[in-house]
């Protein structure tokens, strides 16, 4: 089976802190993803990567960066946190192709809380 | 610009009836692929059902179908004999080729009651 883990299920930190965000997907899977979950807006989508060193804005890239160092592991940044950021945040990994078995597989999210 | 749109926060529907959620999009990639998850209060997202741009037949997974109107950019999901466990927000996402950008709608709670 598929896995993807995040590293923390629950966080809490201070504004302006340096946050890291961990996940890590077992599959070979070239393309990763990062989405934050509010209630009414859905999963919008921050960053993402579809290989090593590579990555691409999502659409709400604002005040966070990512680092795709080896093809396992995705991390997202938050360089300063701020009370805005707190959200639910959820990782992804699919294959970079198209057709059938490339659906994102996610992890168990990771609940931010700044204060 | 890539967008889903699911107009529907929320939806009602008897046990063993069957239920619609409603999905448009908007792309201007021809090569595309669509994707419906389901997520239950304990937050996992469940895979339910995928359809590609070029396939000529809608996909069925179950009881889960996908109702594809191409012209019509919208790719509704259609849940038959709805069970008390399908109670769980919904959300149709889209991938374009040319990108692999993965995007998703705001979503729709179903409730399903005795």
């Amino acid at each position: 089976d598929v896995k993807v883990t995040q590293s923390s299920r629950y966080l809490v930190k201070r504004t302006g802190e340096k946050v890291f965000l961990e996940c890590v997907q077992d599959m070979d899977h070239e393309n990763m993803f990062w989405y934050r979950q509010d209630p009414g807006l859905g999963l919008r989508l921050i960053y993402f990567s579809y290989d090593v060193k590579m990555k691409e804005k999502g659409d709400i890239p604002e005040g966070y960066s990512v680092s795709r160092e080896k093809k396992e592991r995705f991390s997202l940044i938050l360089e300063s946190a701020s009370t805005n950021q707190t959200s639910m945040y959820l990782c992804a990994s699919s294959l970079g192709r198209e057709g059938r078995g490339t659906e994102a597989f996610f992890g168990q999210g990771t609940r931010l809380t700044v204060v | 610009a890539q967008k889903i749109t699911q107009t529907q926060p929320g939806m009602f529907v008897q046990e063993k009836e069957a239920v619609t959620l409603d999905c448009t999009y908007d792309t201007s990639d021809p090569s595309y692929g669509l994707f419906w998850y389901k997520q239950p209060s304990s937050g996992e997202m469940i895979f339910l059902i995928y359809q590609g741009s070029y396939d000529q037949q809608n996909a069925t997974e179950g009881r889960y179908s996908l109702n594809f109107q191409k012209a019509r950019k919208s790719a509704n999901l259609v849940i038959s004999a709805s069970q008390l466990g399908d109670s769980a927000m919904y959300f149709c996402a889209m991938r374009e080729r040319n990108t692999d950008k993965l995007i998703f709608g705001t979503g729709t709670r179903l409730q399903v009651f005795p």
